[in-house]
């Protein structure tokens, strides 16, 4: 079944500090790998986006990782800032007979304090 | 803002009625998708329209229907409302079906 987990469910990290939040998937077969933020009430707002060759893509403080052979994807905020306070999704892509499909996590809820 | 507009923003509709919800995608997209979101979870992707063709579909039955116009601006019809219909319906554009995805706020639909 293609499947994405996410985790933690939720984080909450003081303004400054860095974090990391993971992604786990069993999406076959695999097209690409991206990370969106979604601010409360709003439609998610893309991050990066990775195929199989990339390792590594950077946007500003947010840095995606992708292990392919292990399935898994981590993403780093650097020195978070009040406004990075939102849900974080990972979406996984598949092209299949039907099309091309994305499957979503359910995101991680991340809170920035001061 | 991602230049993708959706209409309406919120809607409120009883059981077994039926509903149209609109989108307008950024200008040079010819693709369309549509994904919804219950209250604390990812979206569930619906499908996908590219040029004016049906070009996927997830779980979701038939009386989830959609189009897409020559502009590529799309609709997505819901017949036979049920109370778990009720979410957020999201749509995004892209350039193509393996391109990057551009958000709308969303239409907030409520069954009751």
């Amino acid at each position: 079944k293609n499947q994405v987990e996410q985790s933690p469910q939720s984080l909450i990290i003081l303004e400054g500090k860095n974090c990391t939040l993971q992604c786990n998937y069993t999406v076959s077969p695999f097209s690409n790998l991206r990370w969106y933020k979604q601010d409360t009430g709003r439609g998610p707002v893309s991050l990066t986006i990775m195929t199989f060759s990339e390792n590594t893509k950077s946007n500003g403080r947010y840095t995606a990782t992708l292990d392919a052979d292990t399935k898994q994807s981590s993403l780093h905020i650097t020195a978070s800032q009040l406004s990075d306070s939102a849900s974080y999704i990972c979406v996984v892509g598949r092209v299949t007979g039907g099309g091309n499909k994305l499957t979503f996590g359910t995101g991680t809820q991340l809170k920035v304090e001061l | 803002e991602t230049g993708v507009t959706q209409s309406p923003t919120h809607l409120i509709k009883t059981r077994g009625q039926q509903v149209t919800l609109r989108c307008s995608s950024q200008s040079g997209h010819n693709t369309v998708s549509w994904y919804q979101q219950a209250l604390g979870q990812g979206p569930q992707f619906i499908f996908q329209y590219y040029r004016e063709e049906e070009n996927g579909r997830g779980n979701f039955p038939p009386r989830f229907s959609g189009l897409q116009f020559p502009n590529y601006s799309s609709e997505l019809n819901v017949n036979a409302l049920e109370l778990d219909d009720s979410a957020l319906y999201l749509c995004a554009s892209s350039l193509g079906p393996l391109e990057t995805q551009y958000f709308g706020p969303g239409t907030r639909l409520l069954v009751l």
